[in-house]
């Protein structure tokens, strides 16, 4: 079945600790999203990628970087994390703007715990 | 600044119907999503809405004035599992996704 996987589902890291979360998908979709969510709010864009240009929300703080290797895998590097960051990181997929619905597929998410 | 409004919570009764709502302020518009989210899951696409009117899928509809700003989820013969939130989401002039914080949905027997 077509659809998106995300790696590892759950996330446990030290205060500090480099972690890097992984998506992957078999949709064949162009663009590829990662979105940080807490609980009880909206999820929050962090980058997207149309095929491999990459684009930075404002206020996605420099502790966040991405890196997409092939259509196929997108990678959430988190260099330093704090607590602030723990969260639910979802990655997402869809065809290119104006192709259609532009509905965006999501994978299961990333529970990240920061100790 | 761009917007999205739906209540943070609303309860229903299993067999019963419930009508979630939504406006929005945004900047441009091509269309708005509704998703599923349960509780420590990602989101599931429920419907898109692009043209004024109703769009009905099982015992799921969704109803879009674009004139007013407003859309609605409604959802009948509720089922225990429905238990979830409901985010609306507006794809903006930019094809950006803006969310709604989401309408949780408590079921009760």
């Amino acid at each position: 079945d077509a659809m998106v996987i995300q790696n590892p589902r759950y996330q446990v890291t030290q205060f500090g600790k480099p972690v890097t979360l992984s998506c992957s998908q078999t949709l064949n979709h162009n663009v590829m999203y990662w979105y940080q969510q807490k609980s009880s709010q909206a999820p929050k864009l962090l980058f997207h990628y149309y095929d491999k240009d990459f684009n930075n929300e404002a206020d996605t703080p420099d502790n966040f970087q991405s890196r997409r290797p092939n259509t196929s895998f997108c990678f959430l590097d988190i260099r330093s994390p704090g607590l602030g960051d723990a969260a639910m990181y979802l990655c997402a997929t869809s065809r290119p703007a104006g192709a259609g619905t532009d509905t965006q597929y999501f994978g299961p998410g990333t529970r990240l715990t920061v100790l | 600044g761009q917007n999205i409004d739906q209540p943070t919570e609303m309860t229903a009764t299993e067999g019963a119907i419930v009508q979630i709502n939504c406006t929005y302020q945004t900047s441009g518009f091509n269309g708005l999503f509704w998703y599923q989210q349960h509780a420590g899951e990602a989101p599931t696409f429920l419907s898109y809405n692009v043209l004024d009117g109703l769009e009905e899928k099982g015992r799921f509809s969704s109803f879009l004035s674009r004139s007013k700003g407003y859309s609605y989820l409604l959802l009948k013969e509720l089922q225990m599992k429905d238990s979830a939130s409901y985010l609306c989401a507006v794809l903006d002039s930019n094809y950006q996704l803006i969310w709604g914080a989401g309408t949780k949905l408590i079921i009760k027997p």
